[in-house]
């Protein structure tokens, strides 16, 4: 079966310091791979998504990048992390094209100070 | 601009009674519609789904109705159960590419009361 491996689980970190999260799927290959953040109180919003190695698309422009190095291991980076980056991050995978949902992996706490 | 609209931040409902959950959309090439439920700091579960080309779709207590031309979407739990109690996300999709891309609401809380 397939599994979805984030982390960390939390994380605080000051303002300016560089940010990497990482994310690995097991148990398929060729994975769609994504990144949603949820600020409080607010819903999921997608980030980046990869559809095959070295392939990102950016859903919102900010102060975070994604790369995808391998086929089932994706990377949410930072050079430097703002208060406002701080928030619940989600990493999720799916198969393609098919009507399949996402599954999500149990996310990383980031804390901005 | 919010394509995907949960307008209920929180419901409660006595246990064995029904919970109905709403979702509202806009965009109207949104094809696949699901539901998630997510506890406190965890990743969210995916529950149930529906293809815009049914209006029904049901899976033991859990049953999703879609209402295309009201651009309306509702989750059913019957009976409801303690441990039910979650956050529970509406998502909508469109194929963009080769990648689903969702847009979720912003969650309606469920407390069911024992």
């Amino acid at each position: 079966s397939q599994t979805i491996h984030q982390w960390p689980a939390t994380l605080v970190q000051p303002v300016g310091s560089p940010l990497s999260l990482e994310c690995t799927v097991e148990g398929t290959s060729n994975p769609n791979l994504y990144w949603y953040r949820q600020a409080a109180g607010r819903g999921l919003q997608l980030l980046f998504y990869s559809v095959g190695i070295g392939q990102i698309s950016s859903e919102v422009p900010q102060n975070l990048s994604a790369s995808r190095p391998q086929d089932r291991q994706f990377i949410l980076s930072s050079k430097k992390l703002l208060l406002s980056d701080s928030g619940f991050y989600l990493c999720a995978w799916s198969v393609g094209y098919s009507n399949s949902p996402l599954h999500f992996g149990n996310g990383t706490r980031l804390t901005v100070t | 601009d919010q394509q995907v609209k949960q307008n209920s931040p929180s419901l409660s409902v006595q246990e064995g009674r029904i919970s109905i959950l709403n979702c509202d959309y806009t965009n109207s090439m949104f094809d696949y519609f699901l539901w998630y439920k997510k506890y406190p700091a965890e990743g969210p579960t995916f529950l149930i789904s529906i293809s815009s080309i049914k209006d029904k779709n049901e899976d033991g207590r859990f049953t999703v109705f879609l209402n295309k031309s009201a651009k309306h979407l509702s989750l059913h739990i019957v009976p409801s159960q303690p441990g039910d109690s979650a956050v529970y996300f509406c998502a909508a999709s469109v194929l963009s590419g080769s990648a689903r891309q969702l847009t979720f609401g912003s969650g309606t809380q469920l407390t069911v009361l024992p």
